[in-house]
């Protein structure tokens, strides 16, 4: 089945700093990948479309220049959160669009802690 | 924007017993996604529903997507401390995107 991977699944950063997420799909091509965060005690809320070769969508909302979504390759997207508060803490998760209609694979998950 | 209400928010039941969360959306469905996530962790795809009066089963858990394509409900039989989690409905658009519900947190009580 498909696969998609989160790295790093736990960081920790100051505040201030920036961490980057990766997240790769292993067995497909992922034309598409979205980013979704999820508050504690909340549900997901997507942030971001990412497209291969180009720009990726924000949702209303969501700071472009804070969360850097950079999708190179087929099978890599990665998420930048640039200047890290405390209120960015959060669980990040990636899904790759798969062939299928409406066919997302999630990636497992990373926890962002910013102290 | 299509927005999707999930009931109860939070279960509590006693380990063999039957229970029962529902979903609905403001618009009709095109896809309905049931998934599961352990607390802090990732999604784990259970179901997907698309046609009206479709019905899928998968061992102990039974989903429906009513006539209308607006509702779905997620049944679990005979419930296990296994069952516990956080359980997320999500619905497509033309572009794949996916909107979830508030997610319903069960605790099974063994």
């Amino acid at each position: 089945g498909a696969v998609v991977s989160q790295h790093p699944s736990r960081v920790i950063c100051k505040s201030g700093t920036s961490v980057k997420i990766e997240c790769r799909s292993l067995d497909f091509q992922a034309t598409t990948m979205f980013w979704y965060r999820q508050f504690p005690k909340q549900s997901l809320m997507l942030m971001a479309t990412s497209n291969e070769g180009s720009k990726a969508t924000y949702e209303q909302g969501v700071e472009k220049d804070k969360f850097l979504i950079n999708h190179a390759s087929l099978t890599l997207s990665t998420l930048t959160v640039t200047s890290a508060h405390p209120e960015d803490s959060s669980f990040y998760i990636c899904s790759a669009d798969g062939a299928g209609v409406g066919e997302q694979y999630f990636g497992p998950g990373t926890r962002l802690t910013v102290t | 924007s299509q927005e999707l209400e999930q009931s109860p928010q939070s279960l509590i039941v006693q380990e063999g017993k039957n229970l029962t969360i529902n979903c609905t959306s403001s618009k009709t469905l095109y896809g309905l996604y049931w998934y599961k996530q352990k607390y802090g962790e990732g999604l784990i795809f259970l179901m997907m529903l698309q046609k009206g009066g479709e019905e899928k089963s998968h061992e102990k858990i039974t989903a429906k997507l009513d006539e209308k394509k607006q509702q779905s409900s997620l049944h679990i039989t005979a419930s296990q401390p296994s069952h516990a989690g956080i359980y997320l409905c999500g619905a497509s658009n033309a572009g794949n995107m996916l909107t979830f519900g508030g997610g319903t947190r069960l605790m099974v009580k063994p």
